[in-house]
């Protein structure tokens, strides 16, 4: 039973116009949430977190969203870069591990 | 910036051979994991540990073993390779706290021919 998912395995955008890149999960109890950016062959970079105490956390270009009503976070990448193509994954932190989404594949067309 | 280390970063070897895909890190975190990922699929966990002579199995079952005699380093052990253990290997380790931030090494392309 998948309890983080993103539903969209592939976005693209045009260079300069916002990308969002959607989360959704259906453990209450999850309190904190991160993504990560994740290049070929490299390690997932992480990138920006969010509290359940808190429904939106800024970081230059990239701002998260929460909405624990829905169960629901999303990430907003404004304007977005071709150096912002990966693949992106959301994670909420549970007991002992980090539970992961399957990811989803950002393409920023220049 | 985290600093966590795995090498090699590439290593191609033959079908039978045993190897240990080295990891550490200088954060003294005491959370630290191994993750198998596929070109294109998702995380999966195998491996972790909370701490010192603390190892666990993770969700997906592998012949990999590890071991965790000191905080900063957690090695990983295939016996034997064989062909279906090629595949990308992630090490992680976690701050812990109110903050919690998992941060991952740049990882090992593992081809086993």
């Amino acid at each position: 039973d998948q309890q983080v998912k993103q539903n969209s395995p592939s976005l693209s955008v045009q260079e300069g116009r916002i990308s969002i890149l959607n989360c959704d999960y259906t453990n209450s109890m999850f309190d904190y949430f991160l993504w990560y950016k994740k290049y070929p062959a490299e390690g997932p970079t992480f990138l920006i977190s969010i509290s359940s105490i808190k429904d939106k956390n800024e970081d230059g270009r990239f701002t998260v969203f929460l909405n624990k009503s829905a169960k629901h976070l999303s990430l907003h990448i404004v304007p977005s870069q071709p150096g912002d193509s990966a693949v992106y994954f959301c994670a909420a932190s549970g007991t002992y591990k980090y539970i992961f989404g399957t990811g989803t594949r950002l393409k920023v067309l220049a | 910036e985290a600093d966590i280390y795995q090498t090699p970063r590439y290593l191609v070897i033959g079908t039978g051979k045993k190897i240990t895909l080295e990891c550490s890190q200088t954060m003294g975190h005491d959370k630290m994991y191994w993750y198998q990922q596929d070109p294109g699929m998702e995380l999966h966990l195998i491996h972790y540990s909370y701490g010192v002579n603390s190892t666990e199995k993770g969700d997906l079952s592998s012949e990999s073993t590890v071991s965790r005699i000191r905080t900063e380093h957690f090695p990983l052990t295939l016996e034997s390779a064989r062909p279906s253990h090629t595949s990308q290997y992630l090490c992680a380790s976690r701050t812990g706290g109110s903050a919690d931030t998992q941060y991952f090494g740049p990882g090992t392309r593992l081809t086993v021919l």
